[in-house]
Parts: structure tokens; sequence; C-alpha cells
């Protein structure tokens, strides 16, 4: 599976727009790109996913570009609750079965 | 929205009991998962079970831990002898199906705690 590289960190303020970048250089060509979002003491939750160019759902968007050795998650106008590590994925087309989660980028938002 | 539930939310234990930690998958899913995130790291992948048997089992999963779905709607994943390393928190996670976009659904998880 690829490795997946995405910054430890990051700070925003309330209403700001967020992009959080992943490197995935090694992505294979059935692989496709999943973001997760874990509160503390919570489990991880499905965020979107995507294989290419832009997708969006009405929590996020996610763009790869055309060499998908990347892909970036855009939250538009963060708030509060909002804060929390986001993990970037590189899931298996060929019938991936297990998930492996990297460090994850802890996002915290400031009023 | 189905959710996937685990009990109970907290579990304290002595170190060389054995514990069962409970699931209960969203009821259309065929794919069920063991993960487990030691306070302040990384969530790791204990073990994958599809059709009653276990698909990949990560190199934590010795032969202290077992899983079974004993009914239509259970999964569990048992300890037989924990150790203080065991505590962590506990999440169980279920999918529709494998290879194409389905994403995994994660349940709040069971925090361990061993003594």
């Amino acid at each position: 599976l690829a490795k997946t590289t995405q910054p430890i960190s990051m700070d925003s303020y309330e209403g700001q727009e967020v992009n959080i970048t992943c490197s995935h250089n090694n992505i294979a060509t059935n692989d496709y790109i999943t973001w997760y979002q874990q509160f503390p003491s919570q489990g991880p939750r499905f965020i979107i996913q995507g294989y290419k160019t832009k997708v969006t759902n009405e929590v996020a968007s996610l763009f790869i570009p055309a060499d998908r050795k990347s892909s970036t998650l855009s939250l538009p106008r963060v708030s509060l609750s909002d804060t929390a590590v986001y993990y970037c994925l590189v899931v298996s087309g060929d019938a991936g079965n297990m998930l492996t989660f990297g460090g994850g980028t802890r996002l915290m938002v400031k009023p | 929205e189905p959710e996937v539930t685990q009990t109970p939310s907290h579990q304290v234990t002595q170190m060389g009991q054995e514990v069962i930690l409970r699931c209960v998958p969203i009821s259309n899913h065929l794919y069920f998962y063991w993960y487990r995130q030691i306070l302040g790291q990384k969530v790791e992948f204990l073990v994958s079970f599809y059709n009653n048997e276990i698909s990949e089992k990560s190199e934590i999963f010795d032969d202290q831990f077992s899983v079974e779905r004993p009914d239509g709607s259970n999964f569990t994943l048992k300890i037989r002898s924990t150790k203080l390393e065991d505590s962590a928190m506990y999440f169980c996670a279920s999918r529709l199906k494998t290879g194409t976009s389905s994403p995994l659904h994660f349940g709040n998880g069971t925090r361990l705690t061993v003594t």
C-alpha cells in the first residue's frame, strides 16, 4: 500500500478555509484516496473519498491532481467543532481489505 | 443513519484476566474489523473478518486475541490474558464490501484499562 505523508498539525481560525495536503507518491493505478476525521475519544469517521480530479460533498472537497501523487482535503469555513485529527488513507481498489492509518493531521481551530 | 455500536464504553480489568469486547456492526455489512489506539498514538489495525473467518491480521493480533461472530448480529474481540500494554481504545468497524468505494464505519470504541 502507498505510504502517505501529511503535516502533523495545523492551526486555523473560525470561518477560514483549511486545506490539508497529503502526499502518496507510490499510489497504484487501482488505489483511491480516502479521508477520515477523528474527534477525541471517538472512532474515525469517513469524510470523503475520490480517485481523480475533484469530489465535493456537504462536508468537504477533495482535489486530486492528474498524477495522483498527492491530494488536498479542503474544509470550507471551519468552525471550532472541526477541531480534530484528519487522516489521509490510500485504499487498494483491488479487493483492498485492511485500512492503514498514519499519524494524521491535528487541526486546531481557534476562535 | 445506522451505526456501529460497542459495549461497554469503558472496561477496567486486572492483568491476567480475560476480557470480551462486544460490537454490533451495521446490519447489512459483510466485513468486520477491530482496530486499537493506544493513548496519543495511531489507530492500529488488528484483524479483519469475513464469512466467519479471519481475512487478515496484524502482528499485534497474537494468540492472546480471538474474534468471533457468535450470532447474526454480534462481533466480539476476546483478550485471553490481559497485559498492561493492552490498555487502549478498541474500535470495531464494518463495511458493506471491499474493493470499491465502501468506507469503514467505526463505533465509538471501548476504553480498556488494564491495572
